[in-house]
């Protein structure tokens, strides 16, 4: 299957710094999708992109879809404690989604 | 008045017994998948179906089964659990294609003794 580079693997981050991690794959998505996953829960959907170049914001979240269309980027700015969780990208090259293997946050209060 | 709802939550069971999962959809979504989530591998697809009685094999089908007997519901079988299947397993509905993102049910924990 297609494999996804999520990076970084985990974080430790002071309250109110921004965060960023991004995802790559070896070849072309035609969506990106980023995921965020609490503890017990199933993932929820944070952000959807579907076009190269695309910047899509959702409260303090920002995501981008590359222009290589082979990576897209996820920003958290002024973190709070309940940003903790998984974070995963899912791309899509054109029959199904594939997901990396996340991101853990951690936010120091 | 969740969308996806999964049962059970949690399961303990012996080696060798078979295993039944259940999801169950309200959405009418053509599309569900089952997924195990175990550390260091991420989601990792184990079938799917995308329709009624139309199901496929994903990446680690291996040791188990799906039936979809009807929309809103898509059974994962495992025919005799092992220890190698301990892990969180994650239905998912879509309504298909790259444009439909994927809604996931809060998931078993499924521990193999």
């Amino acid at each position: 299957g297609q494999q996804l580079n999520q990076s970084p693997q985990s974080m430790f981050i002071q309250e109110g710094e921004d965060v960023s991690m991004n995802c790559t794959s070896s070849s072309i998505f035609n969506t990106w999708l980023w995921y965020k996953q609490d503890p017990g829960e199933g993932p929820v959907l944070l952000i959807a992109l579907y076009k190269a170049g695309e910047l899509t914001s959702n409260g303090r979240l920002t995501a981008q879809f590359g222009i290589t269309r082979k990576d897209s980027f996820l920003n958290i700015s002024a973190s709070i404690p309940s940003d903790v969780g998984i974070y995963f990208c899912a791309g899509h090259p054109g029959n199904q989604f594939y997901f990396g293997t996340g991101t853990s946050l951690t936010v120091i209060p | 008045d969740a969308g996806i709802t999964q049962s059970p939550r949690h399961k303990v069971t012996e080696t060798g017994t078979p295993v039944t999962l259940r999801c169950h959809q309200t959405e009418n979504h053509r599309y569900m998948y089952w997924y195990r989530q175990d550390p260091g591998h991420g989601l990792r697809l184990i079938h799917y179906s995308y329709g009624v009685k139309d199901t496929d094999k994903g990446e680690v089908s291996d040791g188990y089964s799906v039936s979809r007997s009807k929309t809103e519901d898509f059974l994962l079988t495992l025919e005799s659990a092992t220890s190698s299947q301990t892990s969180v397993y994650f239905c998912a509905i879509s309504e298909g294609g790259q444009r439909s993102g994927y809604t996931f049910g809060s998931g078993t924990r499924l521990t193999v003794v």
